[in-house]
């Protein structure tokens, strides 16, 4: 079975454009979850997607946004990019959501860098 | 608000010493607490986990305890081998949702 795959894996933006990244999870898997990981603030919960609908939501401004399609496929958008957004963005999958089975595994992660 | 704490920072270990990282929840809705090994430039890899009915779980080298009084859990790591060199990550997780809320990260280098 193929793990989550994540694109694209590196990506250059200046500020103020806005950027979109896409996550697949592991086929069968319906629940996708976004993190953000920097060196300052370590692994940050950006939200979670089940049967798209959000479920949860982390303390991130609204210009972070996500959706999640009915094949499970999830994308994350970020507007009015600055400085501080630079970051390995993670997603991560599990079987279903709110369960037992509820092990996340992640993707390899898109490093965004905004100049 | 939700909190996970997690002490050391750094821990440099000679191959063959054990290994311990612990952890502080603060959500005491949290009945999940799953442990990540991230070597550098690679995505976060589950280890080992546990849930909140039971205190303790090992699986070869690695342990996990447990104690929900104290909202505390450990990481224990034996014979520690060069390879096992990497950042730790715990993390807390309240089963009605995916959210993960991690700590801080401990950054382990076992020296041959």
């Amino acid at each position: 079975k193929a793990g989550v795959t994540q694109t694209p894996r590196y990506l250059i933006k200046t500020r103020g454009q806005q950027v979109t990244l896409s996550c697949s999870p592991i086929s069968g898997h319906r629940s996708v979850s976004w993190y953000q990981q920097t060196p300052g603030q370590g692994l940050q919960f950006l939200f979670e997607y089940f049967s798209e609908t959000q479920r949860n939501k982390g303390n991130f401004p609204g210009r972070f946004s996500g959706r999640q399609f009915s094949n499970s496929r999830s994308e994350m958008n970020v507007s009015t990019l600055e400085l501080g957004d630079s970051a390995l963005y993670l997603c991560a999958s599990s079987l279903v959501a709110g369960s037992a089975d509820n092990e996340q595994f992640f993707g390899p992660g898109t490093r965004l860098t905004v100049l | 608000g939700e909190n996970v704490e997690q002490h050391p920072s750094t821990l440099s270990v000679q191959e063959g010493d054990s290994a311990v990282i612990k952890c502080t929840y603060s959500d005491s809705a949290s009945n999940y607490f799953p442990w990540y090994k991230q070597e550098l430039g690679k995505r976060p890899q589950l280890i080992i986990d546990i849930r909140s009915n039971v205190g303790e779980k090992k699986d070869q080298r690695i342990a996990v305890t447990l104690n929900k009084t104290a909202k505390h859990f450990s990481l224990h790591i034996t014979e520690t081998q060069p390879e096992d060199s990497a950042v730790y990550f715990c993390a807390a997780q309240n089963t009605g949702f995916q959210k993960l809320v991690f700590g801080t990260g401990t950054r382990l280098l076992v020296s041959p």
